[in-house]
Parts: C-alpha cells; sequence; structure tokens
C-alpha cells in the first residue's frame, strides 16, 4: 500500500535559519506529491505540489523536488519567519483518475523563535 | 477560487445528541467530497468518500451507522455524528475534489466538543 514517513517533530529554529523537513514515500506507479500547511486551529491549506519525477514545486519560499530514485520530497526555505510557525504534511495520491485518496505522513511541527 | 467552507466551526453537544456538520464547496463543483478526522498532534484519519448522488464509502473502522454522510448536490456534504459520545471530539475536516481534476481542497475544519 502507499504510505508516507516524515520526520518526527518538533523543529524549532530561530528566524532566519535554513529549514529541512524530510519526507519519503512508498507508493506503485507515479503518485503525485503534495506539501500541506495546518495553522493553529485551521484546516490544511496546499503549500506545494508536484506531478511527476524531478518537478520542482514551490510556493512562498518554500520547495520540494519530486526526486524518485530516492522515493523522497523533502521540503526545503532559506530563511524561516516566525509566521511560519505551524504543522507541516507531506502527502500523496495515486494518479489513477478516480476518486484519489490522499495518504497523509504524521505532520511535522514547525515552531520558529525570534 | 477553490474555497471550501465549513459550518459550523465549533460546537459543543451533550452525549447521546447528534450533530450535523455542513461541508460546502463555494466556487466549484465537487463531485467527490472527502470527511477526514483529526486527534491532536496527529495525522489526518480519512474516513470516508462522500460521492455525489451515491452512497458514501467508509474506510475500515469507522462506523457507517455513527457517522452518517449525505452528499446531496455538487456543491455540499454533510457529515451527522448520531448519538455523539465524548470519544467523537475531534476535530473533523471535510476536502473536495474538483470535478475535473485530483487535488483536494480542505475546509477550514469543525471543533466538535462532547461534553
Amino acid at each position: 500500500g502507499n504510505s508516507v514517513t516524515q520526520m518526527e517533530g518538533p523543529v524549532t529554529l530561530s528566524e532566519e535559519a535554513f529549514l529541512t523537513i524530510n519526507c519519503t514515500y512508498t507508493a506503485t506507479g507515479y503518485p503525485s506529491l503534495f506539501w500541506y500547511v495546518q495553522y493553529p486551529g485551521e484546516g490544511l491549506q496546499l503549500l506545494l505540489k508536484a506531478t511527476k519525477a524531478d518537478d520542482k514545486g514551490s510556493n512562498k519560499g518554500f520547495e520540494a523536488t519530486y526526486r524518485k530514485e530516492t522515493t523522497s520530497f523533502h521540503l526545503e526555505k532559506g530563511s524561516v519567519q516566525v509566521s511560519d510557525s505551524a504543522v507541516y504534511f507531506c502527502a500523496l495520491t495515486p494518479f489513477t483518475g478516480t476518486a484519489s485518496k490522499l495518504t497523509f505522513g504524521t505532520g511535522t511541527r514547525l515552531q520558529v523563535t525570534l | 477560487g477553490a474555497v471550501v467552507s465549513q459550518h459550523p466551526s465549533r460546537v459543543i453537544c451533550k452525549s447521546g445528541t447528534s450533530v450535523k456538520i455542513e461541508c460546502r464547496s463555494l466556487d466549484f463543483q465537487a463531485t467527490t467530497m472527502f470527511w477526514y478526522r483529526q486527534f491532536p498532534k496527529k495525522s489526518l484519519m480519512l474516513m470516508a468518500t462522500s460521492n455525489e448522488g451515491s452512497k458514501a464509502t467508509y474506510e475500515q473502522g469507522v462506523e457507517k451507522d455513527k457517522f452518517l454522510i449525505n452528499h446531496a448536490s455538487l456543491t455540499l456534504s454533510t457529515l451527522t455524528v448520531t448519538s455523539a459520545h465524548p470519544e467523537d471530539s475531534s476535530f473533523y475536516i471535510c476536502s473536495a475534489r474538483v470535478t475535473s481534476g485530483y487535488e483536494q481542497y480542505f475546509g477550514p475544519g469543525t471543533r466538535l466538543t462532547v461534553t
């Protein structure tokens, strides 16, 4: 079956530090990969996505590259801000063309301090 | 675009009563909607997949008689928690998939507290 593994959190960084949140996956075929962000008390927001190997998704300074050879989709940001404090979920959906269930990782909490 | 709303955002109910949560796609049609449950500091657990005009498909271990799902139109799905108990207290999140695509858009969630 499909699965997503994320690094354990919480991750605590100082403002302007470099961020990496690791994500690896197991899936058959060619899944689409996503990063979602959840701010306190809110639902999930799509942060970025990649639909095929070597694609780079980017948004709001965050980036992730779909690496099929290492089955990874690590999230990076060069300089984090306090406002980036949230829980980040890596997810995949198989490209079946039908009701595509999302499989989520367990989430990584990021806390950015001044 | 692609906005999904949920109502209510928070609800407190007494044990034994039923609670209905609405999920609406505001600016697109959604053939398929999903209902998730999120426990504190945990990931999202898919409860069921809701298709417009047909019965929902429940994930293993989810009681279909307890969590009633109705998807009567292309913009509205409802989740009714029947005979709620304190262990049903949780954060319930819906998502909607655009009819022509595979990407899901999430609602802001509903915090249910059963006393």
